[in-house]
């Protein structure tokens, strides 16, 4: 059966510091890979999509970035966080041509 | 953008009452329309995922109903229980052919025992 892992589960970090989330997934080959985030009073919000290694497609300007380094690992990044980064960031793979997606846990991110 | 909005924003139930609530979505370019709940301090799950105009998937005591044409899809719990207590959250896809969710802000539902 599959499996995908978030971690941490909580981050609390000041503005300026770097950040790094990772996802990964077992027990399937080449998934779709998603990063949401869910702000205070918010829906989810789809930040960056993968449909293949090194494939990274971006939803909203921000000064987050996503890698896929490996076909089962989603990273998604900052150089120096921001207030409004704080969140809830979720992952999420699907197979390729089907649509359901399955979420990781999550980690809470709290940037003072 | 596409624009997905659900109604009402929270709901607090009697345990016992049905109920319903609502996702709208844009009526051009369907593709298919997701369900998922949401209880706290878990992962949203999938509920339904819907595709045909009039089409109707039951899942125990939850059930669904979804109009293409007019764009919108009810979602229905019958005999509310407090394990039902959720975020019931709606996404739709568009025909674009890039299998991107775009999620609603979200129906809080609360059962009140």
């Amino acid at each position: 059966s599959q499996t995908i892992h978030q971690w941490p589960a909580t981050l609390v970090q000041p503005v300026g510091s770097p950040l790094s989330l990772e996802c990964t997934v077992e027990g399937t080959s080449n998934p779709n890979l998603y990063w949401y985030r869910q702000a205070a009073g918010r829906g989810l919000q789809l930040l960056f999509y993968s449909v293949g290694i090194g494939q990274i497609s971006s939803e909203v300007p921000q000064n987050l970035s996503a890698s896929r380094p490996q076909d089962r690992q989603f990273i998604l990044s900052s150089k120096k966080l921001l207030l409004s980064d704080s969140g809830f960031y979720l992952c999420a793979w699907s197979s390729q041509g089907a649509e359901t997606q399955y979420f990781g846990p999550g980690t809470r991110l709290l940037v003072l | 953008i596409l624009n997905v909005e659900q109604s009402p924003q929270s709901l607090h139930v009697q345990e016992g009452d049905s109920t319903n609530f609502t996702c709208s979505f844009p009526s051009s370019n369907f593709y298919a329309l997701h369900w998922y709940r949401w209880e706290t301090a878990k992962s949203p799950e999938a509920l339904f995922v819907m595709t045909l105009n009039g089409d109707e998937k039951k899942k125990g005591r939850i059930s669904a109903t979804l109009n293409t044409k007019e764009g919108y899809s009810y979602l229905y719990i019958k005999g509310s229980q407090p394990e039902d207590s959720a975020t019931y959250l709606c996404a739709f896809i568009s025909n674009f052919g890039n299998e991107k969710l775009t999620f609603g802000t979200g129906t809080r539902l609360t059962i009140i025992p």
